[in-house]
């Protein structure tokens, strides 16, 4: 089945840290390009982070460059987002997505990061 | 940097067409790059719609379709039908660094 499936979202203070990942299964995730991107609470979606297929070319939202950090393990078919320094404004639904063609053409089900004292 | 505005929301009647805007203002406009559209149900993935402002990937229902005019894309749904009451929003490739805006979102009301 082809699908991503993302895990380890939760609640954590602010200035701490989390690291999300993302499963793919069904295609040659060695091939693919992912992204991260988010949607806070009652807000619209943020485009986060880019990683090309080999992990060579990486790209960060201005909001969020030199706090969090993403990685790719083609062996694992895995993705990885290593967030610090956490604020309150981080607080969302975090979305792995596969882009081809300009466009994100699948979608994980999302995991939800909570910044909160 | 563009940004896309979207009406909050839309509804419609079982049987009817509706059409959802998404219009681009700011600097840099920059023709609407790889337009896409997107549907999303609460708890689920959300799903591609429409890309590069009128292709439909293979599986998406024909009732939904796009098109552009100017600086305003659009999404029209065709036959509405109780299932397709979701958020829906659109997407443009901006290039470079910042890569990718969306729109605001739109909420469509099955009546």
């Amino acid at each position: 089945q082809v699908q991503l499936v993302e895990s380890g979202g939760g609640l954590v203070k602010p200035g701490g840290s989390l690291r999300l990942s993302c499963a793919a299964s069904g295609f040659t995730f060695s091939d693919s390009y992912i992204n991260w991107i988010r949607q806070a609470p009652g807000k619209g979606l943020e485009w986060v982070s880019f990683i090309s297929s080999s992990g060579s070319d990486i790209y960060y939202a201005d909001s969020v460059k030199g706090r969090f950090s993403v990685s790719k393990d083609n062996a694992k078919n895995s993705l990885y987002l290593q967030m610090n320094s956490l604020r309150a404004e981080d607080t969302a639904v975090y979305y792995c997505t596969r882009e081809t063609l300009g466009c994100f053409d699948l979608w994980g089900r999302g995991a939800l990061v909570t910044v909160s004292s | 940097q563009p940004a896309l505005t979207q009406p909050a929301s839309v509804s419609g009647s079982p049987g009817q067409s509706i059409t959802i805007s998404c219009t681009e203002s700011g600097s840099d406009v920059g023709g609407y790059k790889y337009v896409s559209w997107f549907q999303h149900h609460p708890d689920k993935a959300p799903k591609l719609l429409i890309y590069d402002v009128t292709n439909r990937p293979s599986g998406v229902a024909n009732r939904f379709s796009g098109s552009k005019s100017g600086n305003t894309a659009s999404l029209t749904i065709s036959g509405l039908q109780s299932e397709d009451e979701a958020d829906y929003f659109c997407c443009s490739y901006v290039g470079s660094s910042t890569r990718y805006v969306f729109g605001s979102g739109t909420k469509v009301t099955v009546l």
